[in-house]
């Protein structure tokens, strides 16, 4: 079975530019989380899909959002770049994404804003 | 905000040594995970344990669970090299879905 896979692995953007990072979840997983890792903050949760639904959000400004289509797959979006949102971004796909369930994590997408 | 802290933030050893990580955290939960991380790579998921447990082993890991202190420790037996990683504690709780709060994290470094 092929793992959580996040494209691209690296990006580099310019401030006040928009990015948008994707991520296929394990097949039949519906359930996909992404988190921001950074030294200062660590890992932060952003937000929860299931079923192309928004179930759970973090303490993120609006300029950072997401979707999910039909086949789970999902994408994340992050509107007018700054400095700070320079970080390692993951996902994590789940069956349903409920207590007790394991998240599979993807390899992450390293974005450098400059 | 993260949930809680671990403790040591930094550990280095040598293989062969047992490795002894700890983590705090702040509110009730109804799991906690363990994930290792080589590099600033994803997060390699190591074990669960619920609420309702005390300990739990799989291979050289064991996890105990002392919710009366709110806190978790891993130890890792008879380190090898490929060891070496950032270790993380993650908790779940109530409703949140696709919720994960992380500690800080331990870096355990070990030396051949």
């Amino acid at each position: 079975k092929a793992g959580v896979t996040q494209t691209p692995r690296y990006l580099i953007k310019t401030r006040g530019q928009q990015v948008t990072l994707s991520c296929s979840p394990i097949s039949g997983h519906r359930s996909v989380s992404w988190y921001q890792q950074t030294p200062g903050q660590g890992l932060q949760f952003l937000f929860e899909y299931f079923s192309e639904t928004q179930r759970n959000k973090g303490n993120f400004p609006g300029r950072f959002s997401g979707r999910q289509f039909s086949n789970s797959r999902s994408e994340m979006n992050v509107s007018t770049l700054e400095l700070g949102d320079s970080a390692l971004y993951l996902c994590a796909s789940s069956s349903a994404g409920t207590l007790g369930e394991v998240a599979f994590f993807g390899q992450g997408t390293r974005l450098t804003v400059v | 905000s993260q949930q809680g802290e671990e403790d040591p933030q930094a550990l280095s050893i040598q293989e062969g040594e047992n490795a002894t990580m700890n983590c705090s955290y702040k509110t009730s939960i109804n799991n906690l995970q363990w994930y290792r991380q080589n590099s600033g790579r994803g997060l390699v998921h190591l074990i669960l344990i619920r609420s309702n447990e005390r300990e739990k082993h799989s291979g050289r890991l064991r996890v105990t669970l002392d919710t009366s202190k709110k806190s978790s420790s891993l130890l890792i037996t008879a380190s090898r090299a490929a060891d070496t990683a950032s270790y993380f504690c993650a908790t779940a709780r109530g409703t949140s879905y696709g919720k994960l709060t992380f500690g800080q994290g331990t870096i355990l470094t070990v030396h051949p």
